[in-house]
């Protein structure tokens, strides 16, 4: 069965970075977009970035770009999100998610369970 | 960026009940419309993609359609069952930056 399962979220200083890595199995990885979405405490759900199946197309959220980047390693079926200088509205929980087919305007129809990240000081 | 916005932002409805959550986009966006249910503390799960199309496994209760329009689209859900009871997002896939309403929490009565 498809299983992403995130991690590298934790507790970081205003600043710092961070990267966070989706392990994914169950699917033909390397045929598949992928998406980080991530949701502040109370809040609702934000696109974050996208991938398309070979890494050619990136697109990434007006509020991160510049200090987030999107990236994927086919042969070790994962997924990660290098986030730089971060901010507390950093602060969320930080979901990866597969698309529906390669390309970047792909919808999310499986996600992960999320890994938490919290800007503070 | 194509905004999304849904109403209601909250609705109060009982066991049994047939509620409507509306979602309009600021451009046309064909039937590049998806919804999605999160139920508190768990990852959003799919229900719905292309407007209308079912994902597999939701319950038939569950549907959704567009105007015609390609702006105003809406989740109708039948007979209510408590572990409906759970907030909604639409979604637009249209374009990048891929977007999502502002979310419908569905309480209980």
């Amino acid at each position: 069965q498809v299983q992403l399962v995130e991690s590298g979220g934790g507790v970081v200083q205003p600043g710092r970075s961070l990267k966070l890595s989706c392990a994914v199995s169950g699917f033909t990885f390397g045929t598949y977009a992928m998406h980080w979405v991530r949701q502040a405490p109370g809040k609702g759900l934000e696109w974050v970035a996208v991938i398309s199946f070979d890494g050619s197309q990136r697109s990434y959220a007006d509020s991160v770009r510049g200090r987030v980047s999107i990236s994927r390693d086919n042969f070790k079926n994962t997924l990660y999100l290098q986030m730089n200088s971060l901010r507390p509205e950093d602060t969320a929980m930080y979901y990866c998610s597969k698309g529906n087919y390669y390309g970047s305007t792909s919808y999310s129809d499986w996600w992960g369970q999320g890994t938490l990240v919290t800007v503070s000081s | 960026d194509i905004q999304m916005t849904q109403s209601p932002s909250s609705l109060s409805a009982s066991v049994g009940d047939r509620v409507t959550i509306t979602c309009r986009a600021s451009q046309n966006i064909g039937t590049y419309l998806n919804w999605y249910q999160q139920r508190p503390g768990t990852a959003p799960k799919l229900l719905i993609s292309a407007a209308s199309s079912l994902q597999s496994g939701v319950p038939s209760r569950f549907s959704g359609i567009g105007s015609g329009s390609g702006t105003d689209f809406t989740l109708t859900i039948r007979s209510l069952q408590p572990e409906d009871f759970a907030t909604y997002y639409c979604q637009q896939s249209y374009s990048t930056p891929i977007t999502f309403g502002q979310g419908t929490r569905l309480e209980i009565k």
